[in-house]
């Protein structure tokens, strides 16, 4: 069975800076997808980026970049120059090639501190 | 992105009685589910929602309390019946779209049982 863990629970950063939320996850399938979404306290949920298992690069979308590292079975979450805005729970999901659904982690709440 | 929207957005409800939350997707999406959040709580996958027949539903889930119909390729219902306190929750309504076969949510429907 597929597992996602998301070790944690709250983080902090200041504006501007960087932070990394970490994501590590456990499947037996060779084809994979990594994902990371974001909820606003409105309760949308938002896509944020993609990470294929096969895909050689890192995947990035303007401030927010993957870091894969699929022998530690790892992809965090790094967002870049973080703004208020960004506050928000983060959640790591996963979907398998052989499993249509996608299951998500236990979240991670992100505080940007001004 | 996939336009999916979802009502209602919210209601209260009293113990006993069964709440319909539809769904309608737009035709880039081609596989549908159902989640729930419970307060404070990561998201919970209850059923795939399959085109003309039963859905498919994940353990600790049964037809008799959700049944879910999906009728066409756009258009999906979840009804939680004889509802409970127990039942409130967001119940999120969601498409995946494209190779990757990422998932984009509706609003969320929030539902408090008294």
């Amino acid at each position: 069975a597929q597992k996602i863990t998301q070790t944690q629970p709250g983080m902090f950063v200041q504006e501007k800076e960087a932070v990394t939320l970490d994501c590590t996850y456990d499947t037996s399938d060779p084809s994979y997808g990594l994902f990371w979404y974001k909820q606003p306290s409105s309760g949308e949920m938002i896509f944020l980026i993609y990470q294929g298992s096969y895909d050689q690069q890192n995947a990035t979308e303007g401030r927010y970049s993957l870091n894969f590292q699929k022998a530690r079975k790892s992809a965090n979450l790094v967002i870049s120059a973080s703004q208020l805005g960004d506050s928000a729970m983060y959640f790591c999901a996963m979907r398998e090639r052989n499993n249509n659904d996608m299951r998500f982690g236990a979240g991670t709440r992100l505080t940007v501190k001004p | 992105s996939a336009v999916i929207s979802q009502k209602p957005s919210r209601d209260i409800c009293q113990r006993g009685t069964s709440l319909t939350i539809q769904c309608q997707v737009d035709s880039q999406v081609t596989m549908m589910f159902w989640y729930r959040q419970q307060p404070g709580q990561s998201l919970t996958l209850i059923a795939t929602a399959n085109q003309g027949s039963e859905a498919t539903y994940e353990s600790g889930f049964v037809i008799d309390k959700f049944p879910i119909s999906r009728p066409n390729l756009t258009f999906s219902t979840l009804t939680v019946s004889n509802m409970s306190p127990e039942d409130s929750s967001i119940y999120l309504c969601s498409g995946a779209v494209g190779v990757a076969g990422e998932l984009f949510f509706g609003e969320g429907s929030r539902l408090t049982v008294l």
